[in-house]
């Protein structure tokens, strides 16, 4: 996906260990999200940031906490993973200041696969 | 009830069939309406996109908005193979936020 890159793609973690997970872009753009989707509940916002060190919470933060410190990189931070957040996590990215309706559009990473024993 | 309904399937239809997709929305103040393809273990990826009411036409895509029904659909004409993936609504007032539907499967059969 060009201009967006999360890392890792995969990632198997124990229960009660902290996983971070990376997003990077290269876009320039001033929001940033992270959703995790999982079968019959579609995409679900986790946090999102509008700005560097300017972040808020989706409808599904509890457990995860995120940080911004640059405009290129939105990290999310499971504090003590539990096998709930097994799931499959994407970051995306926008700039609704641009001009047109294309500029609402959200462009997504090609997710991390996250499982949680 | 979520603020945008989408019917999650699966759908099943023949190569060269007709495809209907479709979401309900309950916010009239929705301006912007998109759709995305997810095809399997990747990003949802920008299919099309529309302002307000009215039809937009791209290719074999055929995006269509009735704001007095709060209902929009995707019409995909001549199906093929290379189609089957998840198509997700979304749409926004106009700013950051995109509400989505939750996904409709479809697999188009050789």
């Amino acid at each position: 996906d060009a201009g967006i890159t999360q890392s890792p793609r995969h990632k198997v973690t124990e229960t009660g260990t902290p996983v971070t997970l990376r997003c990077h872009q290269t876009e320039n753009h001033r929001y940033m999200y992270w959703y995790r989707q999982d079968p019959g509940h579609g995409l679900r916002l986790i946090h999102y940031s509008y700005g560097v060190k300017d972040t808020d919470k989706g409808e599904v933060s509890d457990g995860y906490s995120v940080s911004r410190s640059k405009t290129e990189d939105f990290l999310l931070t499971l504090e003590s993973a539990t096998s709930s957040q097994t799931s499959v996590y994407f970051c995306a990215i926008s700039d609704p200041t641009g001009q047109g309706a294309l500029s609402l559009g959200y462009t997504f990473g090609s997710g991390t696969r996250l499982t949680v024993v | 009830q979520k603020e945008v309904e989408q019917d999650p399937g699966p759908l099943s239809v023949p190569e060269g069939a007709i495809v209907s997709l479709n979401c309900t929305y309950s916010n009239s103040a929705f301006q912007y309406f998109m759709w995305y393809r997810q095809y399997s273990r990747k990003g949802p990826e920008l299919l099309m996109y529309t302002y307000s009411s009215g039809n937009k036409e791209d290719g074999r895509f055929t995006a269509q908005v009735d704001k007095s029904s709060k209902y929009i659909s995707l019409f995909i004409r001549d199906s093929q193979p290379s189609d089957s993936a998840t198509y997700l609504c979304a749409m926004t007032l106009n700013d950051y936020k995109l509400s989505f539907g939750a996904g409709t499967t479809v697999t188009v059969r050789a």
